[in-house]
């Protein structure tokens, strides 16, 4: 019952590199999101999904791109990393449609970036 | 601006006595309110949740209140547990994006 994976669990990356953090899951979920989790702040919302084929921005979205080609795979992309991407990175993932109003969110285990 | 906030970053609470969790919330169309919890290292798990049409919802030990006019929702744990010890997030279902607080620390003491 492997729920909302997420891949890999710690990274380092220096200023400018780009990385590619990858979310999966298999609960046939519609819907999947990404956030960051910082001090104070919070869980803030990137980017997020209803669809295969159907992406839309969250509230900071800046610095970040996802594509969803599968139901099962959100990939959230840094092309030029930057020291304020340092966060905890948590998928996300919900059943989405007529029957499912406000089910709640399954989150992965996250992953820790540290951009120097 | 956060829509959502939670006043008080951490909370120390005796076992066997009440935690109470307050969070706010300014805008008043929102009608679905969730609270979740995190273990360190793990990321959050859906602890309990209430409609805007009812003021009050109970599971085992959680119940979460909703003062509408006051915007205003809490969350209580009776009687509080070494396993309580967590972060607990409050969340508003926005047309189906969740935005969460800032998250309360609770520390639950022998």
């Amino acid at each position: 019952n492997a729920g909302v994976t997420q891949t890999p669990k710690f990274q380092v990356l220096k200023t400018g590199q780009s990385m590619t953090l990858q979310c999966a899951q298999d609960m046939n979920h519609e819907y999947m999101s990404w956030y960051r989790q910082d001090p104070g702040m919070g869980l803030r919302l990137i980017h997020y999904s209803v669809g295969a084929g159907i992406t839309d921005q969250g509230e900071v979205p800046n610095g970040y791109n996802v594509s969803r080609s599968t139901t099962e795979d959100f990939p959230l992309r840094l092309l030029s990393a930057a020291p304020s991407q340092t966060s905890v990175y948590f998928c996300a993932s919900r059943r989405q449609g007529v029957g499912s109003y406000n089910s709640p969110l399954h989150f992965g285990n996250g992953t820790r970036l540290t951009v120097t | 601006d956060q829509q959502v906030k939670q006043n008080s970053p951490s909370l120390s609470v005796q076992e066997g006595r009440i935690s109470i969790l307050n969070c706010d919330y300014t805008n008043s169309m929102f009608d679905y309110f969730l609270w979740y919890k995190k273990y360190p290292a793990e990321g959050p798990t859906f602890l309990i949740s209430i409609s805007s049409i009812k003021d009050k919802n109970e599971d085992g030990r959680f119940t979460v209140f909703l003062n509408k006019s006051a915007k205003h929702l809490s969350l209580h744990i009776v009687p509080s547990q070494p396993g309580d010890s967590a972060v607990y997030f409050c969340a508003v279902d926005s047309w189906g994006k969740l935005q969460f607080g800032a998250g309360t620390q609770v520390v639950v003491t022998p």
